[in-house]
């Protein structure tokens, strides 16, 4: 399967946690993006990369928040002193510069106790 | 599995007959817009995407038109069959760096 992977599908934690969440985009796509979705509603944009750099962030994406991708393949989106508002799915999507279309991942669906 | 949403709008029809899903866009700069179909406990996929310099393009069983006019799009899928229920977004790409603006979404029903 070569397309969008995302680990772990779900994560359970307690607030307060910590938690990081890994996403493999498409081997030739440079360009990554992060999304959240809630229940009954799209996608919400957070931030994207192009290669390694960080060009884009929302301003939904608080302090607690860091997204990397050190070496313009895989990237990571950690969330630090969780609450229960941070529960949600977790998508991240990937594309080759000059193409529109966003091929998105399965999801992490963080849950927040 | 898991629903996407519990409080969409929802689109009922009779599997074989045509369905229309419709969406308002927000950004008249907008240039380019997709549709996404999400099945329970899955991301979204493609469906079919459309310039702003064009009105109507046309996939496999699938149809969108574009109003820019009224800021408007349409999704017609014909034929619907039992594998077209799923939630449906459209999106909008407001800016050069290529971010999704995603719609509120419509659940489509397809009744055997």
């Amino acid at each position: 399967d070569t397309g969008v992977s995302q680990d772990p599908r779900h994560k359970i934690t307690k607030r307060g946690q910590n938690v990081t969440f890994r996403c493999d985009p498409i081997s030739e796509h440079n360009r990554l993006y992060w999304y959240r979705q809630t229940l009954g509603q799209g996608p919400e944009f957070l931030t994207y990369f192009q290669n390694e750099a960080q060009l884009e962030k929302s301003r939904l994406l608080s302090d607690r928040f860091s997204a990397e991708r050190p070496k313009g393949s895989f990237s990571t989106l950690e969330i630090q002193r969780t609450e229960q508002g941070d529960s949600a799915m977790y998508l991240c999507a990937s594309t080759r510069s000059g193409v529109d279309e966003q091929f998105f991942g399965p999801g992490t669906r963080l849950t927040v106790l | 599995g898991e629903s996407v949403g519990l409080h969409l709008p929802t689109l009922s029809v009779q599997e074989g007959d045509n369905s229309i899903i419709n969406c308002a866009y927000s950004n008249s700069a907008s240039d380019y817009f997709i549709w996404y179909k999400q099945e329970s406990g899955k991301g979204p996929q493609f469906i079919i995407d459309i310039r702003s310099n064009m009105d109507k393009r046309q996939g496999q069983r699938v149809t969108v038109l574009l109003n820019k006019t009224v800021k408007h799009l349409s999704l017609q899928i014909a034929a619907t069959q039992p594998g077209d229920s799923a939630v449906y977004f459209c999106a909008e790409n407001p800016d050069a760096g290529n971010m999704l603006t995603f719609g509120g979404g419509t659940r489509l029903m397809v009744k055997p």
